[in-house]
């Protein structure tokens, strides 16, 4: 069974960068299209995805924020970070790791979750 | 991008009712939909994927259909722990780009 666990801090001041770690364990990737995925979700909102790194490293990225994110992992897939840089209050959320599920040789939902961790941004 | 649009935003039932959840792509997704539950606190929990697939150890209660663009997800006899925020998630695209709903709470009538 997979286990995610988010760390990172719990106050960012605007136009810092944000480092999160997410700890990954049991995860066995029967397909190289499985990995991990950051999503976030701002206090009464909605979903947002954020990042996406597969097994084989390959990296993908809301377009929307693209420019902002970096996601890496080490070799043994047992962390996975993201940076966001020149954060805004509007950046204030909690941010959560997640695996992608795969099927039948189809993937795309979340079917693991961390716990998540708050970030607010303010001064 | 692909926008996700639920209806209604809330869905007030009594326990014992069925409830219909509704989910539209503003573009065509195939079967490339997922329904998750979301209580206070919590991290969502995922109920279906393949727009019909139970996910493990989800009661048969939860049902999900549809294709194309035009998803329901039914509760058949809603119970007291399942009063709690429901998402739609797409997977259709290549290379990733994964949008969600804005949401329908469902509350007690």
């Amino acid at each position: 069974q997979v286990t995610l666990k988010e760390f990172g801090p719990l106050l960012v001041k605007p136009t810092e960068t944000l480092p999160l770690t997410c700890t990954v364990s049991g995860l066995s990737h029967t397909t190289a299209r499985m990995g991990v995925s950051w999503i976030r979700q701002p206090p009464g909102k909605a979903l947002e995805w954020l990042a996406h790194i597969f097994s084989d490293d390959e990296k993908f990225y809301n377009p929307s924020l693209k420019s902002r994110l970096t996601i890496s992992k080490d070799t043994s897939d047992s962390q996975v970070a993201l940076f966001m840089t020149n954060l805004d209050p509007e950046d204030t959320a909690t941010y959560y790791c997640v695996r992608i599920g795969c099927d039948l040789g189809s993937c795309g939902w979340f079917d693991s979750w961390g716990q998540g961790t708050l970030v607010t941004v303010s001064s | 991008e692909i926008v996700m649009t639920q209806s209604p935003a809330t869905l007030s039932v009594s326990p014992g009712e069925r409830a219909t959840l509704s989910c539209r792509a503003s573009q065509s997704i195939s079967v490339n939909l997922a329904w998750y539950q979301q209580k206070p606190g919590q991290p969502p929990r995922l109920l279906i994927y393949g727009a019909s697939t139970r996910a493990t150890g989800i009661p048969p209660r939860f049902s999900g259909s549809g294709s194309g663009t035009v998803f329901t997800l039914t509760i058949s006899s809603v119970q007291s722990e399942d009063f709690a925020l429901y998402y739609c998630q797409q997977y259709n695209n290549w290379p990733p780009s994964y949008t969600f709903g804005q949401g329908t709470k469902l509350e007690v009538k």
